[in-house]
């Protein structure tokens, strides 16, 4: 069955200071992936998306994702924090059953940013 | 920017109740899906409905749960009996066809069963 894991249920950085966010999935093929980011009291904002191409992905807010099949990887990273970035994170896996499409999310990394 | 757009942002029902949750896609989407997120756990994918009809749907969207799209524009999850365990963040979500599209997220609307 495919999955998604987020090893770290929570980060502390500063603020200014560089984050990475990692994902690991499980899944047979190639993969779309995708990073949602969920403020306090908020829905699910799409951060970036990666479906083919160039690994490296651009996304908005100044994040970047990079995937690595061989480690079967999409990592999120930031080279500045900002303290609006102080958020819940999810990577997902588009798991492409027919028409369907549906998302497989990580259990999320909550990310916390000292001043 | 058009939006997915939920209501009511936070229902408290009693134990047995019926409830709907209510949502207005992206005008131009077909694709559309209900997930919940229950409280410090991870988002779940429960429905996906396409061209009228469901067209995948997870374990636990068992006979208590339904979904409608009664008229152009809403697409309704029903709980028909609620149980306490129904206690949730539900977020409606749309996607356009086509490859290279993503879903986009209403707000949710956070279901507390008495």
């Amino acid at each position: 069955a495919q999955s998604v894991t987020q090893p770290d249920i929570h980060i502390t950085v500063s603020e200014g200071a560089s984050l990475e966010l990692r994902c690991n999935y499980s899944y047979g093929a190639t993969p779309y992936l995708f990073w949602y980011v969920q403020s306090p009291g908020q829905g699910l904002q799409l951060l970036l998306k990666y479906f083919s191409g160039d690994t490296l992905v651009q996304g908005i807010k100044g994040f970047e994702a990079e995937f690595k099949r061989s480690q079967s990887s999409f990592n999120l990273r930031k080279p500045s924090v900002h303290w609006s970035d102080a958020a819940e994170y999810f990577c997902a896996v588009e798991i492409s059953s027919g028409s369907a499409r549906q998302l497989t999310f990580g259990s999320g990394t909550q990310l916390t940013v000292l001043p | 920017e058009p939006e997915v757009t939920q209501t009511p942002s936070h229902q408290v029902t009693q134990m047995g109740q019926e409830v709907i949750l209510r949502c207005v896609p992206i005008s131009n989407h077909l694709y559309f899906y209900w997930y919940r997120q229950i409280l410090g756990q991870k988002v779940e994918f429960l429905v996906s409905f396409y061209n009228n009809e469901i067209s995948e749907k997870s374990e636990i969207f068992d006979d208590q749960f339904s979904v409608e799209r009664p008229d152009g524009s809403n697409f309704t999850l029903k709980i028909r009996s609620t149980k306490l365990e129904d206690s949730a963040m539900y977020f409606c979500a749309s996607r356009a066809t086509g490859p290279g599209t993503e879903a986009f997220f209403g707000q949710g609307t956070r279901l507390t069963v008495v």
